[in-house]
Parts: C-alpha cells; sequence; structure tokens
C-alpha cells in the first residue's frame, strides 16, 4: 500500500537559515512525487514535483527537492528561508491509474526572525 | 485563468440545513476532487470526478452528496450534517481524467461549521 511519512510535525529555523524537510514514501512502483504549501486557512500550492529523469527538481519560490530511491525519499530544500516561506508543508505520492493523492501528515514550518 | 474558485468562503449551519458548496475552475481540467481537512491535519479524499463521472467515493456518509453538472463546476450537498463535519474543504483540479501524474490544483477552501 501507499504511504507517505513526514518524520518531523514542527521545524523552527532562523530568517536566512538553511532547510530541509523530510519525506518517505513507501509505494510498490515508480513514483509520482509531490511537495505542496498551504498557508493558514488557504488552499494547497504546488511547489514541485518529480515524475521521472533528474531526480534534482527545482521548483517556485527557490524550493528544491532530490529523488533518492535507494532511500525512498523526496526531500525539500531550500538555502535560505524567509519569513514568508512560514506555513505548512505537505508531502504527497500519487498513485498509478488513479486519480487519488497520498498526504503525508505535514511538517510545519516556523521561521525565527 | 488558472484558479479554481470556490464559493462561500465560510459556512455556518445547523445539523437540519440543507446548503451546498460550489467549486469552479475554467482551465480545460477533467478531473475534479473534493477533500476535507480538518485543523492540523492533510485533506483527505471524499470524491473523485473524471469526465463528469463520479468514479471514487471514499466510503464518505451520504449527507454528502457530490455533483458534477459539467466540467467546470462541481458542487457538493450537505444535508443532517454532524459537529464533527466541521472542516476546511478544499476542491482540486486536474488537467486529465483517469491519468496518474498530472498534478492537483486547489481552491482556497470553504470553512464549514456545523452548530
Amino acid at each position: 500500500a501507499q504511504s507517505v511519512t513526514q518524520p518531523d510535525i514542527h521545524i523552527t529555523v532562523s530568517e536566512g537559515a538553511s532547510l530541509e524537510l523530510r519525506c518517505n514514501y513507501s509505494y510498490g512502483a515508480t513514483p509520482y512525487l509531490f511537495w505542496y504549501v498551504q498557508s493558514p486557512g488557504q488552499g494547497l500550492q504546488l511547489l514541485l514535483k518529480y515524475f521521472s529523469g533528474d531526480t534534482l527538481v527545482q521548483g517556485i519560490k527557490g524550493f528544491e527537492a532530490e529523488f533518492k530511491r535507494s532511500q525512498s525519499s523526496f526531500n525539500l530544500r531550500k538555502p535560505s528561508v524567509h519569513w514568508s516561506d512560514a506555513a505548512e508543508y505537505f508531502c504527497a505520492v500519487g498513485a498509478r491509474n488513479f486519480n487519488k493523492f497520498y498526504f503525508g501528515s505535514g511538517t510545519k514550518l516556523n521561521v525565527k526572525p | 485563468d488558472t484558479e479554481v474558485t470556490q464559493t462561500p468562503k465560510h459556512l455556518v449551519m445547523g445539523m437540519t440545513n440543507k446548503k451546498s458548496l460550489k467549486c469552479e475552475q475554467h482551465m480545460g481540467h477533467r478531473a475534479m476532487y473534493w477533500y476535507k481537512q480538518k485543523a492540523k491535519k492533510p485533506p483527505e479524499l471524499m470524491f473523485v470526478y473524471s469526465y463528469e463521472k463520479l468514479s471514487i467515493n471514499e466510503s464518505v456518509p451520504s449527507r454528502f452528496s457530490p455533483e458534477c453538472p459539467n466540467s467546470s463546476l462541481l458542487n457538493l450537498h450537505l444535508h443532517a450534517l454532524q459537529p464533527e463535519d466541521s472542516a476546511l474543504y478544499l476542491c482540486a483540479s486536474s488537467l486529465l481524467g483517469g491519468q496518474p501524474y498530472n498534478e492537483q490544483f486547489f481552491g482556497p477552501g470553504t470553512r464549514l461549521t456545523v452548530l
């Protein structure tokens, strides 16, 4: 069965510091992987996605993620965090043959001034 | 137009009321979704429509009734809800129904409170 694990419920970083949010997935075939961000009371915005090819993908707002098949991971990174990055981040895996996402439980990012 | 719109933004209803949530997109997407999101939790899939036909129903109680009148519009009809149904209801759409790898575009959600 497909599943997504985000081990960190809360992360606090200082503004300007680097960021890495962890995502591990369980999936029997080639996964389709996504990172979404959600500001309080808002919908979800796609940051980036991985389907195939280059394992380092670039997204919006300066985010990138690296797919590591051997570790079943798809970690999100940003070299320098801005206060506006404070939000909830969800990793998701898309199921083959069905229009269905499996979301991780989310990581809430706080940014210290 | 690259957005999914949802109305109303907020809804308060009693347990005996009937109300509807509306979702609209004009991106030519042929798959549309309803999700329910409780506080501090990820979105939970409720329904999927592909080419205006219901393709996935995640065992949602019958007090929630989806409707897809056309390829741009998705409704969620609510009747006899319970207080535990209070949540953020998110609509999403994606480019091709039946394809697994198209990202979903989400609307801002309707904040529902059931008294």
